[in-house]
């Protein structure tokens, strides 16, 4: 059974930095390229980066580029997205899903972690 | 990065049909066949029920189904239940090697 658990979210101020991990289970994690989607609250999905399963591409949302990382560890089945100088409009809940067919498909999801950007 | 086009909100009554559709561009949804719908219940994680435009994952019930012309997919829901009450998210990649989402649809079942 494919198992994703989101961690590292919390409370952030304005212009500060915050990582989240995502541990996989239940599939051949480097087998599988990976995304971050995020869902304001009361709003609607975003889609924000994808990596492939090796690591070595990497693709960003216009808004979140340069400011937001990912990555992944592959001898971890762990999955991460660095986020830096984050601003009031980054606040909601991320989650991460397994990419089918590249990241075109986002075929399983993780339950979520809220980020609240605020002073 | 402009976000596909989804009505607000549509409605139907529970053994009817209802379709949702999902505008883009030629740069997306009318570029590639790779159009996902998602469903979400309040709460919850998205569920995945459309890949590729019209394909169901296992699992999900082929009551609902997908189709596309042009730069419009559209998602039909048949034999309406109560259970489908909820929030649908049609997504494309694109040409810039991105993904975009829809704004959302939420569904009644009157």
């Amino acid at each position: 059974e494919v198992q994703l658990l989101e961690s590292g979210g919390g409370l952030v101020q304005p212009g500060g930095s915050l990582r989240l991990s995502c541990a996989a289970s239940g599939f051949t994690f480097n087998n599988y390229a990976m995304s971050w989607v995020r869902q304001a609250p009361g709003k609607g999905l975003e889609w924000v980066s994808a990596i492939s399963g090796g690591g070595s591409s990497t693709y960003y949302a216009d808004s979140v580029k340069g400011r937001f990382t990912i990555s992944r560890d592959n001898s971890k089945n762990t999955l991460y997205l660095q986020m830096n100088s984050l601003r009031a409009e980054d606040t909601a809940v991320y989650y991460c899903a397994k990419g089918a067919g590249g990241f075109r498909v986002l075929g399983y999801w993780g339950q979520g972690t809220l980020v609240t950007v605020s002073s | 990065q402009s976000a596909l086009t989804q009505p607000a909100s549509v409605s139907g009554s529970p053994g009817q049909s209802i379709t949702i559709s999902c505008t883009g561009t030629s740069s997306d949804v009318g570029g590639y066949n790779y159009v996902s719908w998602y469903q979400q219940h309040p709460g919850k994680a998205p569920k995945l029920i459309i890949y590729d435009v019209s394909n169901r994952p296992s699992g999900v019930s082929n009551r609902f189904s997908g189709s596309k012309s042009g730069n419009t997919a559209s998602l039909t829901i048949s034999g309406l239940q109560a259970e489908d009450e909820t929030d649908y998210y049609c997504s494309s990649y694109t040409t810039s090697s991105t993904l975009v989402f829809g704004g959302g649809t939420k569904l009644t079942v009157l």
